[in-house]
């Protein structure tokens, strides 16, 4: 079965500090996202990407967040100066079309010290 | 405003009981998604619907589309059931609007 891949699984880092986080999405899919989970909190969308530019992005996704697929494969979210409040589970998920199921990553849990 | 509700928020039951998770969305839906989170963190897609109902081995998905109302029906529960089922909601793009899920633990 295809899988959406995500690395690093947990990152810590310092608050202030660049990161990216990465995923391979399915390789015939079109449609890519992030959302995140803040502990015990429901997931909320970030972003979605489609034809090599951002289609959608939510409140959250502000001029920290970038989103980048700079080698037609891996598909990467930078956050540019992580705050405390962005700790939280980032997964990657991956849509052959706008019709069919989704396929998610297993996450990347940040945390922010 | 798009919006998914799920109930119960929490739910136990014993092994081999007969399980139901519900969910009620806002107008607008194109597609309902139901979602299983492992205690790891990790998310699997069970189901996706916009009409009558689907079945994946133990598990039943329906949809009320006059009655903006979804259930998740799991038969004979087994203690590996164990997990956070999400509802979520397609409407009108192809980013999904989230429920606040049901942890569901199975006693042997």
């Amino acid at each position: 079965e295809p899988e959406v891949t995500q690395t690093p699984s947990h990152q810590v880092t310092q608050m202030g500090q660049e990161v990216i986080l990465r995923c391979v999405p399915i390789s015939n899919h079109l449609y890519f996202y992030w959302y995140r989970q803040i502990l015990g909190q429901k997931v909320e969308f970030l972003v979605s990407f489609y034809n090599n530019e951002i289609s959608e992005k939510s409140e959250i996704f502000d001029d920290q967040f970038s989103v980048e697929r700079p080698d037609g494969s891996n598909f990467t979210l930078k956050i540019r100066s992580t705050k405390l409040e962005d700790s939280a589970m980032y997964f990657c998920a991956s849509q052959t079309g706008g019709n069919y199921g989704y396929t998610f990553g297993s996450g990347t849990r940040l945390t922010v010290v | 405003k798009n919006e998914v509700e799920q109930s119960p928020q929490n739910l136990t039951a014993q092994e081999g009981e007969f399980i139901t998770i519900n969910c009620s969305y806002s107008v607008g839906i194109s597609a309902l998604h139901w979602l299983q989170q492992h205690p790891g963190g990790g998310i699997v897609s069970l189901f996706m619907l916009s009409s009558g109902k689907k079945k994946h081995g133990r598990l039943i998905a329906t949809i009320n589309i006059q009655e903006k109302h979804s259930s998740l029906h799991i038969t004979a529960s087994h203690p590996r059931d164990s997990a956070v089922y999400i509802c979520a909601g397609n409407f009108g793009n192809e980013k999904l609007t989230f429920g606040t899920g049901t942890r569901l633990t199975i006693i042997p």
